[in-house]
């Protein structure tokens, strides 16, 4: 098994850059997704496969991956981009393995 | 438009079931897998099960195995998740999650139900 590592908070101001981090030894290997979670609210699908933005997600949400660490950055930060956001990975080489780091509150200040 | 929609929850004792159902539509369900995953309350997402397109293959994770059971029912669009022998810890928001590529799974979810609120207490 292995962890994702996520800081459990990221702040910024309206207008500015939020970049939420995700580390996991696997990640050079498997895909990394990234969900926004609003209060009270089901999970939203804003990165998959690393760096893809699917379709209704602003283009302000974007993703990278660097060695054993991905970063979710969004650009010119709102206030409705208050959330939780989640990375997400999985082994599926042999039974899957399907993990989520711890998560991270993104508040606008 | 996909929409999913669970139902089942409720407050149950330590050892009893309880039976989740998602009813799915909006898609052609019998081509895809799905998910179950879950939140306890104020705690962030544990994936719990998935169960191919047709059925032939279910995969759990450690902490539910032996105890959970999911199962689909493709002439009603419906998944289900029995959950038998509960603990307070599995007391948690549960969500039904869409696979995004039909045959093919893989272990990402493009489309979630809203949860239905599952608690575990004497």
């Amino acid at each position: 098994s292995y962890e994702l590592t996520q800081p459990p908070s990221v702040s910024v101001s309206p207008g500015q850059t939020a970049r939420i981090t995700c580390s996991g030894d696997a990640l050079p290997k498997q895909y990394a997704y990234w969900y926004q979670q609003k209060p009270g609210q089901a999970p939203v699908l804003v990165i998959y496969k690393d760096s893809e933005r699917p379709s209704g997600i602003p283009e302000r949400f974007s993703g990278s991956s660097s060695g054993t660490t991905v970063t979710l950055t969004i650009s010119g930060v709102q206030a409705e981009d208050e959330a939780d956001y989640y990375c997400q990975s999985a082994d599926s080489s042999g039974t899957p393995y399907v993990v989520f780091g711890g998560g991270t509150k993104l508040t606008v200040l | 438009q996909v929409q999913l929609v669970e139902s089942g929850g409720g407050v149950v004792q330590p050892g009893g079931s309880l039976r989740l159902s998602c009813a799915a539509s909006g898609f052609t369900f019998s081509s895809y897998g799905m998910h179950w995953v879950r939140q306890a309350p104020g705690k962030g997402l544990e994936w719990v099960a998935f169960i191919r397109y047709d059925g032939s293959n279910k995969y759990y994770a450690d902490s539910v195995k032996g105890r959970f059971t999911i199962s689909r029912d493709n002439s009603k669009n419906t998944l289900y998740l029995q959950m038998n022998s509960l603990r307070a810890e599995d007391t948690a928001v549960y969500y039904c999650a869409k696979d995004p590529y039909d045959i093919v799974a893989t272990y990402y979810f493009d489309y979630w139900g809203q949860g239905t609120l599952v608690t575990v207490s004497s």
